[in-house]
């Protein structure tokens, strides 16, 4: 079946620093490709998205690229913040509104 | 637009006890699915409700079920609670639309069995 292996946390970065987290996929097609973010308390919240291979996905300076070749959708920002302390879920979909997780990376940010 | 709500937000049971849980979608919505989401087993696809019907299982004991209203208002219930049922569940709806499976999440269901 589906799976999706993220990079195991947690992480802890500096202010300013660049973020890679990485997300690798197994299917038997091309499924779309999401990355969700879950603050403390809360549900999850769609931070970007790609339905095609090499679609960008991208939002809050974040950013994500859909690699057909090495099944792969790492997750980049170029400086973090504070405020992007969460965890961070790498999830696929196949066809049918059922979404496949990676673990989960939980990422904090130091000022 | 509203978002997806869920009701209660906390719960707390005792082991053999039942419970049921709500999620209203989106407006317009008509797809819901539901998650549970533990320590252990990070996020897991429990069902997927369409236009009242089951569409979709995950791998879940029987204990677990659903339903859906013609509302689009979701439930779902677990019978003979255990331990392990401790969990937040997620509700997520989604508006189908051609290509976009996209789903949005409630804020969850925190329910603690003891």
């Amino acid at each position: 079946g589906n799976s999706v292996t993220q990079m195991e946390g947690p992480v802890t970065l500096s202010e300013e620093a660049f973020l890679t987290i990485n997300c690798t996929y197994t299917a038997t097609g091309y499924p779309s490709l999401f990355w969700y973010v879950q603050y403390p308390g809360e549900g999850l919240q769609l931070l970007l998205k790609a339905t095609k291979a090499d679609d960008k996905g991208s939002n809050k300076g974040f950013e994500a690229t859909y690699r057909k070749e090495t099944t792969s959708f790492h997750l980049e920002k170029g400086s973090v913040q504070v405020s992007d302390s969460a965890v961070y879920f790498c999830a696929s979909s196949q066809g049918a509104q059922k979404l496949v997780f990676g673990q989960g990376t939980r990422l904090t940010i130091n000022p | 637009k509203a978002g997806v709500t869920q009701t209660p937000r906390y719960l707390i049971k005792t082991r053999g006890q039942q419970v049921t849980l709500s999620c209203s979608p989106i407006s317009g919505h008509r797809s819901v699915s539901w998650y549970q989401q533990t320590p252990g087993q990070g996020l897991q696809f429990l069902f997927e409700y369409f236009s009242e019907t089951q569409r979709n299982k995950g791998n879940f004991p029987g204990r677990f079920s659903g339903r859906q209203f013609s509302n689009s208002r979701s439930e779902m219930n677990v019978s003979t609670l255990e331990l392990g049922d401790s969990a937040l569940y997620l509700c997520a709806s989604s508006g189908m639309t051609s290509g976009n499976n996209e789903q949005f999440f409630g804020p969850g269901t925190r329910l603690t069995v003891l």
